[in-house]
């Protein structure tokens, strides 16, 4: 069965400075990747998705996502935070297309 | 467009009694899923269907947990009889067509006391 780890439960980081959130899925022939964000008391919103093509996915707000099938990984960036970026952010796999399995989300502190 | 809609935003009840989540679905997308999030498991994806036609249940947890999906703009989770380990937040989400993204209500939080 697919699994999902996100390696950082947790990631302070000063406002304006790069962040990396890290992803990383057991191996399968091919899958289709998703990073969500998730605000205090709602539901999560897609940031960005993978399903095949240029490994660099660009997202919303500023996201973006590199594809690595040989690390299986696909780990989240932005350049330069905003306290609003402030949320948790969930990566999802899913081999048929349909049934997602999320990590266990990284809380992105971003601080002034 | 309105989003996925799920009602009650909050519910609190006592042990033993029934618990009835319901989730509208964005109009046009013909996939549901319900999913159930926890501190101790995370997001967990309980059950989903297709074209109304529940497809895969082997997240439902227990009998006492059941979902239906009698139209294409309704379902229904149901829980009996409730037990405090049911407390979670549950979200519904819809999308449309496989491989696409999946759309999330804001979710029910519940709790059982």
């Amino acid at each position: 069965a697919q699994s999902v780890t996100q390696l950082d439960s947790q990631v302070p980081v000063f406002e304006e400075a790069p962040v990396e959130l890290r992803c990383n899925y057991s191996s399968s022939v091919s899958v289709y990747l998703f990073w969500y964000v998730q605000y205090p008391n709602q539901g999560l919103q897609l940031l960005l998705k993978y399903l095949s093509g240029s490994t660099l996915v660009k997202g919303i707000n500023g996201f973006e996502a590199e594809f690595n099938k040989s690390q299986t990984s696909f780990h989240l960036r932005k350049p330069s935070v905003h306290i609003s970026d402030t949320a948790e952010y969930f990566c999802a796999v899913s081999d048929d297309g349909n049934k997602l399995v999320f990590g266990a989300g990284t809380i992105l502190r971003v601080k002034s | 467009d309105a989003g996925v809609i799920q009602s009650p935003r909050h519910e609190v009840t006592e042990m033993g009694q029934e618990v009835t989540l319901r989730c509208k679905p964005i109009s046009g997308h013909d996939y549901l899923f319900w999913y159930r999030q926890t501190m101790m498991r995370g997001l967990e994806l309980l059950i989903y269907f297709n074209n109304n036609v529940p497809i895969d249940d082997s997240g439902m947890p227990e009998d006492r947990f059941s979902a239906k999906m009698p139209n294409a703009s309704f379902s229904t989770l149901k829980i009996q009889p409730s037990e405090p380990r049911d407390s979670a937040v549950y979200f519904c989400a819809s999308k449309t067509g496989s491989n696409q993204p999946q759309h999330f209500g804001d979710g029910t939080r519940l709790s059982i006391l």
